[in-house]
């Protein structure tokens, strides 16, 4: 099974950076995702890591530590757009199912 | 966007009634998922499909059971729903392992008085 911590809540300033941070413990693991969910919306993909380092995909990143079992999203230059829900995912190792952490709620202050 | 249907998109049911909600794609997509979302605890896997009749059990079964019969179409069933299954309803989908991305649905809003 996978244990998936991420921080509940952050606020940041537009114009700012965020990190959200995401530990996973597992017992197989077939790659990191992220996703986008937007109040009263389904959730939408972000991005993919599977091998250790930095993915970059315009303003938003994502970083990725197999060894320490730690990722984060990185979300540059905020806009209040970027309000919603960030949901971090990791997918086992023989089958091909999600696990979530709970969501971390961002919100952005002009 | 992703072909995938939900249906219905809110529903209202009494206590101890069955209902059925559909999730219907148009990707000829391998995996299908049925998710539920609560506050606190993010999305949990209820059940999956790897295939036309193949499924197996997530993390939150216990009250829920599916049905594929159709390579589009998963079907999740509450036998005798509860006030504990009010919740969020994703369906999704995927193409496989690896990189290949789940896609979700636009979430069914079930309330169950």
């Amino acid at each position: 099974g996978q244990n998936i911590d991420q921080p509940t809540e952050m606020t940041a300033t537009e114009g700012a950076i965020v990190q959200i941070n995401c530990t996973y413990q597992t017992s197989g693991f077939n790659g990191l995702f992220w996703y986008q969910q937007h109040a009263g919306e389904a959730p939408t993909f972000l991005s993919y890591n599977v091998l250790d380092g930095l993915e970059e995909k315009g303003r938003f990143s994502s970083f990725l530590s197999r060894s320490k079992g730690y990722s984060y999203l990185l979300l540059k230059e905020l806009q209040m757009k970027d309000s919603a829900s960030y949901l971090c995912a990791v997918r086992d190792l023989d089958d091909y199912k999600l696990s979530f952490g709970a969501g971390t709620t961002v919100t952005v202050r002009a | 966007d992703a072909g995938i249907t939900q249906s219905p998109r809110h529903k209202v049911t009494e206590t101890g009634t069955p209902v059925t909600l559909r999730c219907h794609q148009t990707e000829n997509h391998r995996y299908m998922y049925w998710y539920r979302q609560d506050p606190g605890h993010g999305l949990r896997l209820i059940h999956y499909s790897y295939g036309v009749k193949d499924t197996d059990k997530g993390e939150v079964s216990d009250g829920y059971s599916v049905s594929r019969s159709k390579t589009e179409d998963f079907l999740l069933t509450l036998e005798s729903a509860t006030s504990s299954q009010t919740s969020v309803y994703f369906c999704a989908i995927s193409e496989g392992t690896g990189g290949n991305t789940i896609y979700f649905g636009e979430g069914s809003w079930l309330t169950v008085v």
